[in-house]
């Protein structure tokens, strides 16, 4: 299976800030990545595939890069409602698929 | 707009099957260019990809869950299903039940809408 660790587990931030969270895969996935947000009590919402296609709705403050075996999410202005939690999902190899531990983005 | 809804029991006992109902609404079920999934998450826990099924019928499962896991699509009731069997206290977690992006052929890919999930515990 495709190990994919997130970095860092969590991290304080303030309103405005510039983030940005790694996913490194444990072997090239090319570009067969996505990222997901999840707030508390709710369902994982979908806002980056293919490591750099924002879905559509998603704002534009958020995006994505890499290829291969290390991936970067960036939310350029962090917002009030950025809060949450972000994981990333690889669907280059399965089964299984994979998701990474998490990043969680809490308010400093 | 295309929505997804778990329903199921709330408790089940260990060594039991647990079984659980994905109804999709909005949306054909039978749509080309989508599988249906349940992703399933620990309390304070990540995110765990249980197995997919398109709407002909073709299943992927993961392995980690050693043969455990049935899931079944019924495209007259617009709904799909998990069965997992033998269930231990490991398996309490939230499920969700989510549309991914693919190919009958056999491409997973991403998942674009997701149910709200519903919380199974396992307790005698």
């Amino acid at each position: 299976a495709i190990r994919m660790t997130q970095s860092p587990s969590s991290l304080s931030a303030s309103t405005g800030d510039r983030v940005t969270i790694t996913c490194q895969a444990s072997q090239d996935i090319s570009s067969y990545l996505a990222w997901y947000q999840q707030k508390p009590g709710k369902a994982p919402k979908l806002l980056i595939y293919a490591a750099s296609t924002l879905q559509g709705g998603v704002p534009s403050r958020f995006s994505g890069s890499g290829s291969g075996t290390n991936f970067t999410l960036t939310i350029s202005c962090l917002q009030s409602e950025d809060f949450a939690t972000y994981y990333c999902q690889q669907y280059y190899s399965y089964p299984p698929l994979t998701f990474g531990g998490g990043t969680k983005v809490e308010i400093k | 707009q295309l929505q997804l809804q778990e329903s199921g029991p709330g408790l089940v006992k260990p060594s039991e099957t647990l079984s659980l109902t994905c109804t999709v609404s909005g949306g054909s079920i039978s749509s080309s260019g989508f599988y249906w999934g349940w992703i399933r998450q620990p309390p304070g826990k990540g995110l765990e990809w249980i197995g997919s099924i398109y709407y002909s019928g073709s299943t992927y499962y993961n392995p980690s869950l050693n043969g455990r896991v049935t899931i079944s699509v019924d495209t007259s009731k617009n709904e799909f299903s998990l069965k997992l069997s033998s269930v231990t206290a490991a398996d309490t977690a939230v499920y969700y039940c989510a549309r991914q992006k693919g190919y009958s052929s056999g491409g997973l890919w991403y998942f674009d809408l997701w149910g709200r999930g519903t919380l199974v515990t396992v307790s005698s």
